[in-house]
């Protein structure tokens, strides 16, 4: 079975912070993502990867940037958390077609 | 962008029932997956159904694709407890590439 890990389940962090959230899959995919889900907003894609040090972005990228030095590991970086980026962050990984999550990070910005 | 759009947003019904929930999609896709996810957990997938398959069936899943009408439904057969979560559609509009857009979902609740 695939296995995408994500560094935390929950995370607490204050406005101007830096924040890192950490994704590691198991089953040497290309493609990995990051989302943010939020009530009545679904899924809504941040950046993805398609090989090592590639990225590109989503639809909602403002605020974020990401790091893919190895092929197993994706960051997800929040420059300077704002309040606004409290949300259910979710990793994914692809060889092709289905996804395979993680269980995700609830991210608090107080 | 929202590429797909579940109906209905909400769904309680009895153990034992069957359960349909509908996604409409804008552009011409490859394929269109279904995922399920549980409450404060990832996404899992369910079943993918290509461009030019009409249905798809796994175990008590079924899946139908009506590409004319843009349109996808999942059935779940005889529901179950278990069965209760979110269910999501999602396309790869058609881009060749391997980044999804989720519709919103679909609440599916099992009363016992």
């Amino acid at each position: 079975d695939v296995k995408v890990t994500q560094s935390s389940r929950y995370l607490v962090k204050r406005t101007g912070e830096k924040v890192f959230l950490e994704c590691v899959q198991d089953m040497d995919h290309e493609n990995m993502f990051w989302y943010r889900q939020d009530p009545g907003l679904g899924l809504r894609l941040i950046y993805f990867s398609y090989d090592v040090k590639m990225k590109e972005k989503g639809d909602i990228p403002e605020g974020y940037s990401v790091s893919r030095e190895k092929k197993e590991r994706f960051s997800l970086i929040l420059e300077s958390a704002s309040t606004n980026q409290t949300s259910m962050y979710l990793c994914a990984s692809s060889f092709w077609g289905p996804q395979h999550f993680g269980d995700g990070t609830r991210l608090s910005i107080l | 962008s929202q590429q797909g759009e579940e109906d209905p947003q909400a769904l309680s019904i009895q153990e034992g029932e069957n359960a349909t929930m509908n996604c409409s999609y804008k552009t011409s896709i490859n394929n269109l997956q279904w995922y399920r996810q549980n409450s404060g957990r990832g996404l899992v997938h369910l079943i993918l159904i290509r461009s030019n398959e009409r249905e798809k069936h796994s175990g008590r899943l079924r899946v139908t694709l009506d590409t004319s009408k843009k349109s996808s439904s999942l059935l779940i057969t005889a529901s179950r407890a278990a069965d209760t979560a979110s269910y999501f559609c999602a396309t790869d509009a058609g881009q060749g590439a391997q980044k999804l857009v989720f519709g919103q979902g679909t609440r599916l609740t099992i009363n016992p």
